[in-house]
């Protein structure tokens, strides 16, 4: 059974450094895309970046450029997304999901249950 | 990037009614590189449709896609209950991938 188990709620204050994780199982960790959302409180879904754990080639969203940083173990199966400062706004739910290898950027056919960031003074 | 956009914002139906939900983008989107998932509240999304038309695993046949280039549609034929719920259509043929905006679905 695919799964993806993502690390749990966190609290954090503005300026503080942040990285949350994403192990998948059930599958071959390496041939799949793993892929971030965010999803604002009340709001729609974000793309945000993914990562290929084979070759840990990385594509992100000109939106999240620079403001995280996504990369993945995969001797462990696990792959992280990881803030150097936090900020008010990055307060959300942080999904994971897996991708297909299909074309330039895939689809998402499994998600983890998502991680509650709050950022908060 | 590819800018989706999803009409209507809010659809009201009742159990047994037929959905229509459109997602139009603002450039071709290449080979019908579109997906559609469903999301319920304190839930992850789920993936329903994939390559515009292909029904993901274990996904209802009630629950069709169709469309290509710019303009696509899910339809849900005979609404049931868990059915009501808020709708993305997400592209992955350009990078970055993009989702539209939702509509939600909600009982009349």
């Amino acid at each position: 059974e695919v799964q993806l188990v993502q690390s749990g709620a966190e609290v954090k204050k503005p300026g503080e450094s942040l990285k949350i994780s994403c192990q998948g199982s059930g599958y071959s960790f390496t041939i799949y895309w793993i892929g971030w959302v965010r999803q604002m409180p009340g709001k729609g879904l974000e793309w945000v970046g993914i990562i290929y754990p084979g070759d840990s080639d990385t594509i992100y969203s000109p939106s999240f450029q620079g403001q995280v940083t996504i990369s993945a173990d995969k001797s462990i199966s696990t792959a992280f997304l990881q803030w150097s400062s936090l900020k008010a706004s990055d307060t959300a739910m942080y999904y994971c999901a897996r991708g297909p290898l299909t074309t330039v950027t895939p689809y998402f056919d499994y998600w983890g249950q998502g991680t509650l960031v709050t950022v908060s003074s | 990037e590819i800018v989706l956009t999803q009409s209507p914002g809010t659809l009201s139906l009742s159990p047994g009614d037929r959905a229509t939900l459109s997602c139009r983008a603002s450039q071709s989107v290449t080979s019908n590189y579109l997906a559609w998932y469903k999301q319920k509240p304190g839930q992850a999304p789920r993936l329903l449709i994939y390559g515009a038309s292909s029904r993901a695993t274990g996904i209802p046949d009630r629950f069709s896609g169709s469309g290509s280039g710019t303009d696509f549609t899910l339809t849900i034929s005979g609404l049931e209950p868990e059915d009501f719920a808020v709708y993305y259509c997400q592209q992955y043929g350009s990078s970055p991938g993009t989702f539209g905006q939702g509509t939600k679905l909600e009982i009349k």
